[in-house]
């Protein structure tokens, strides 16, 4: 079935590099999605990769992905204050009736210390 | 505006009443999706609309919740006969289509049964 794991905390030293690492199950996963999501806000789409790349990087985000051992990760380069946040790691899979929903993981905590 | 738009960003409600919940998707969006986050079930998906094709509710946790998508533009979800375990924070999202890859969420309506 479809699921999505995701560590719960991470917290690093601001201008550190922070690591948010993802595990999913679905071998059809079309494109994998990594969300921010601020107190009391929505989530924000930071990046996404289709499933038959390795590496993608936008500014200080980097993605990486290991499609045989169904891992994603996101790294966030010089990590600031601003970045404290949850991260959530999410899958699109065609599923039974192709409706490209998205599959969530549990969200990862990042804190981030001065 | 340009992003995806929810109201009431905020609504309580007496348990046994009637609630609807409304989505404006991003212009020119043909896919929406529903999704409920909550503090012990994380991010569920509810329901999803793709143009003129049939509706995926396969998420929808009970007979009480609906939801309609009015010429293929904003969409409202109704729960009846709320129940406290109801209490959530509703979001919406919208992307470019079954093949759009960017898929933008709102700012949610949080919803608080009494």
């Amino acid at each position: 079935g479809e699921d999505v794991e995701q560590s719960l905390f991470l917290s690093v030293r601001e201008g550190d590099s922070s690591v948010i690492n993802c595990t999913y199950t679905d071998s059809s996963s079309t494109y994998l999605y990594w969300y921010k999501q601020e107190p009391g806000a929505g989530l924000q789409l930071l990046t996404y990769i289709f499933s038959n790349m390795d590496m993608k990087q936008d500014q200080r985000l980097t993605v990486l992905l290991n499609k045989k051992d169904k891992h994603l990760s996101l790294r966030i380069a010089d990590t600031q204050t601003g970045d404290s946040a949850i991260y959530f790691c999410a899958e699109r899979t065609p599923g039974s009736s192709n409706t490209g929903k998205l599959i969530f993981g549990q969200g990862t905590t990042l804190q981030v210390k001065p | 505006g340009a992003g995806v738009s929810q109201s009431p960003s905020n609504k309580v409600t007496e348990k046994g009443k009637d609630v609807e919940l409304r989505c404006d998707p991003i212009s020119g969006h043909t896919a929406l999706y529903w999704y409920r986050q909550s503090l012990g079930q994380g991010l569920e998906f509810l329901i999803y609309f793709q143009g003129n094709s049939a509706p995926d509710k396969s998420g929808l946790p009970s007979d009480r919740f609906s939801a309609e998508r009015t010429g293929g533009s904003v969409s409202t979800l109704t729960i009846q006969r709320t129940q406290q375990e109801d209490s959530a924070v509703y979001l919406c999202a919208s992307s470019p289509g079954i093949s759009g890859n960017t898929i933008y969420f709102g700012e949610g309506s949080w919803l608080t049964v009494v």
